[in-house]
């Protein structure tokens, strides 16, 4: 596609239940970068993917998050046992390694 | 990465040229200034980055003060569609930094009819 698309774009689920988020980047972008975004507050770091290096993790709020990605394609942000303050919008972005990066609609999670 | 330091808010008249500052007093010589913008309910998105020359693009101008303390992004003509959170963002480009973006609270603009 022209663009990074995320899946779903809105998630509601109940506190305790495990959520996966999909990001789709822009093909050829080795690098790929998740972030959560509170609401009124602005982005935070979560974790990043460079090719087939070992991902920089140091975002992770907690051990309920992980992501995975498979050489340059689909990556998935996994969040297990959800909780209340993890309601946010998740961004991820990508882009060809010091170039501008292009960010995804974002999916919004809602944690009842 | 150095901090950076924007006002909270700023106004605009449509059609009206709208100036936004940031401060990073702390910057060091091989960081760069980036803007973003986040307009609502959307992902960011890449305005302009400079590292001490002034540059233009289709987008904007990044004006940055010869002793790069400080710099302004510079929309010529404002529209309603660029009411939005803009952010500015001062990072290293190359060696062991590998580019994580670092947001701070950004300027709300607000652009009126």
């Amino acid at each position: 596609g022209a663009g990074v698309s995320q899946s779903p774009s809105n998630k509601v689920t109940e506190k305790g239940k495990d959520v996966e988020l999909r990001c789709d980047p822009i093909s050829g972008h080795t690098a790929l970068y998740w972030y959560r975004q509170r609401l009124g507050q602005g982005l935070e770091f979560l974790i990043y993917f460079q090719g087939n290096s070992a991902p920089d993790k140091s975002g992770l709020p907690s051990d309920r998050f992980s992501a995975e990605r498979t050489g340059e394609s689909v990556s998935t942000l996994t969040i297990q046992r959800t909780q209340q303050e993890d309601s946010a919008v998740y961004l991820c972005a990508g882009n060809r390694v010091w170039n501008e990066q292009f960010f995804g609609p974002g999916t919004r999670l809602t944690v009842l | 990465d150095a901090k950076t330091t924007q006002p909270t808010s700023m106004d605009c008249a449509e059609g009206r040229a709208a100036n936004l500052p940031c401060n990073h007093s702390t910057i060091s010589g091989n960081e760069y200034v980036y803007w973003y913008r986040q307009i609502h309910s959307q992902g960011p998105q890449y305005i302009i980055h400079g590292l001490k020359n002034n540059e233009t693009n289709e987008m904007a101008s990044l004006i940055i003060t010869e002793d790069r303390k400080s710099s302004t992004l510079i929309l010529p003509h404002a529209t309603l569609r660029d009411t939005a959170v803009y952010y500015c963002i001062v990072r290293v480009v190359g060696g062991t930094s590998y580019g994580k973006l670092t947001f701070g609270q950004g300027t709300i603009l607000t652009v009126h009819p």
